[in-house]
C-alpha cells in the first residue's frame, strides 16, 4: 500500500462547478499536508498547505484535513478552464535526518469544460 | 524570475552515457531537494541538502547517481551509465529553514529520455 493514495481520474466538470479532490494516507507521522497543481510538462506549483487537522481557505480553494480518518480534501469553487491541470496531494513529517521530504499521491487530472 | 530554475529542460541521451543536470534554487533558500517523476506518478524523493551538506538519500538513489551542492548554492545531479529506466522528469525544489522548511517550491524540471 502506498503511503498516499489518490484517484488519478480523469475528472471532467463544467465551468463554474464545485470540484472535490481527495486523498487518503497511511503514515500517522505526517504533520503537514500540501496541495500542488501541475500543468502538463511543468513543475508542481504549491497551492496551499495545512498543518494537522482543520480547514484552510485561499480564494476559491479550500483544503481540509481529517487526521482521525487520514483523509485530505481540496475544494475548488467556481471552477475555471484555467484550473485544468493535475492536482497532487502530499504529506510530510520531519525526518530524523532533518528533511521534510514530501510523499505524493499519483495526482488527479482535472478538466474544466467551458 | 526569482523562482527555482533547472537546466537543461530536456535531455536525450543514449544508454550508457553520463548526464548532469543543474538546479539553481531560490536565492535565500538553504534547503534543496531532488525528486524524480515518471509518467502518471507523483514525484518521488531522491535526496536532500541543507546548505552544502547532503543529509538524506532515498533508496531510489542507486550508486550510479550522485548529487552535489558546492558552497550551498546551485546543485548538480549526475547519472552515470544511464539506463532506459532512468527516463523521467527530474525535479528540484527548495525551501527556507527555519520559517518555511516544509514549503517546497519546485523548478520546471529536466525531462530525461534514455534511448
Amino acid at each position: 500500500q502506498k503511503e498516499v493514495e489518490q484517484d488519478p481520474g480523469p475528472l471532467s466538470v463544467p465551468e463554474g462547478a464545485i470540484v472535490s479532490l481527495n486523498c487518503t494516507y497511511s503514515n500517522s507521522a505526517f504533520q503537514y499536508f500540501m496541495w500542488y497543481r501541475q500543468y502538463s510538462r511543468k513543475g508542481p506549483e504549491l497551492l496551499m498547505y495545512t498543518y494537522s487537522s482543520g480547514n484552510k481557505e485561499d480564494g476559491r480553494f479550500t483544503a481540509q484535513v481529517d487526521k482521525s480518518s487520514k483523509y485530505i480534501s481540496l475544494f475548488i469553487r467556481d471552477s475555471q478552464p484555467s484550473d485544468s491541470a493535475t492536482y497532487l496531494c502530499a504529506g510530510t513529517a520531519y525526518s530524523g535526518a532533518g528533511s521534510y521530504q514530501l510523499t505524493f499521491g499519483k495526482g488527479t487530472k482535472l478538466s474544466v469544460i467551458p | 524570475d526569482t523562482g527555482v530554475s533547472q537546466d537543461p529542460r530536456h535531455k536525450i541521451t543514449k544508454r550508457g552515457q553520463n548526464v548532469t543536470f543543474r538546479c539553481d534554487p531560490i536565492s535565500e533558500h538553504n534547503r534543496l531537494y531532488w525528486y524524480r517523476q515518471t509518467l502518471g506518478q507523483g514525484p518521488e524523493f531522491l535526496t536532500y541538502f541543507q546548505n552544502e551538506a547532503q543529509l538524506e538519500k532515498s533508496r531510489l538513489l542507486s550508486d550510479r547517481f550522485s548529487a552535489e551542492r558546492p558552497k550551498g548554492s546551485f546543485s548538480t545531479l549526475e547519472i552515470q551509465r544511464t539506463e532506459q529506466g532512468d527516463s523521467a522528469m527530474y525535479l528540484c525544489a527548495s525551501s527556507l529553514s527555519p520559517l518555511g522548511e516544509f514549503e517546497q517550491y519546485f523548478g520546471p524540471g529536466t525531462r530525461l529520455t534514455v534511448t
